[in-house]
């Protein structure tokens, strides 16, 4: 079972900032967290993945609480093209793992002109 | 970026008859892949898991003798539906873990149409 709790659907106007949360309150010590998206009839794109501090890359920004049990993707000048569901992944990282990605029903996202 | 070529992208079949789907990932050596497949408006469920040279493993409830996976080398790995059926239909993802970084890349999905 997917260990992270999303709302189903958001919606954002054009150019402003889209902010999806995400709980993982049974998060481990070794556990980061991923965002990934799935545009309409396509494969998931890595967006971010953090495990404690904030993270920010060319497409987002990642939040995560203090206690690690949640977190914010932040798309900060969401387009058309950002309509997607978005999943948020919690999983171990290390040099042996070869730990699988389990996918929960993730947030729509619509981004509306 | 990585990349992870995956054909075909679409592909129809009569019933009865198999299917194989290719996951190549073309600039790094996937230590292990993983299939996914999924139904319309709903997540992606985990299929399987392969590692380069040995047998997969199936996550439960998928049956390995109709979803026969075949992982030959660092860079390809093949998902073959046998004696397909109309209830096969659906959108089959395959991912890639990079063997040096451990990222996950994932290839553009099959969507096979059973009839």
């Amino acid at each position: 079972d997917a260990k992270t709790t999303q709302p189903p659907s958001m919606d954002c106007a054009e150019g402003r900032a889209a902010n999806l949360p995400c709980n993982h309150s049974t998060i481990s010590g070794n556990e980061y967290v991923y965002w990934y998206r799935q545009i309409h009839s396509q494969g998931p794109q890595y967006i971010i993945h953090g495990l404690k501090n904030n993270e920010t890359n060319e497409m987002a920004s990642l939040i995560i609480t203090e206690d690690r049990k949640s977190s914010t993707l932040i798309l900060p000048h969401a387009t058309l093209r950002d309509t997607a569901v978005y999943y948020c992944i919690v999983r171990p990282y290390g040099s042996s793992n070869t730990g699988k990605l389990i996918f929960g029903q993730g947030t729509t996202l619509q981004v509306k002109p | 970026g990585a990349v992870v070529s995956q054909h075909p992208s679409r592909v129809i079949c009569k019933s009865g008859t198999s299917v194989k789907i290719e996951c190549r990932s073309l600039d790094f050596q996937a230590t292990t892949m993983f299939w996914y497949r999924q139904f319309p408006k709903q997540s992606l469920m985990l299929m399987a898991t392969s590692n380069e040279g040995s047998k997969a493993t199936y996550e439960q409830g998928v049956e390995k003798d109709k979803f026969l996976i075949n992982h030959a080398s660092l860079t390809l790995s093949t998902l073959t539906v046998t004696s397909a059926h109309p209830e096969d239909s659906s959108f089959y993802i395959c991912s890639a873990q990079d063997r040096v970084f451990y990222g996950y890349t994932f290839g553009s999905g099959t969507r096979l149409t059973v009839v």
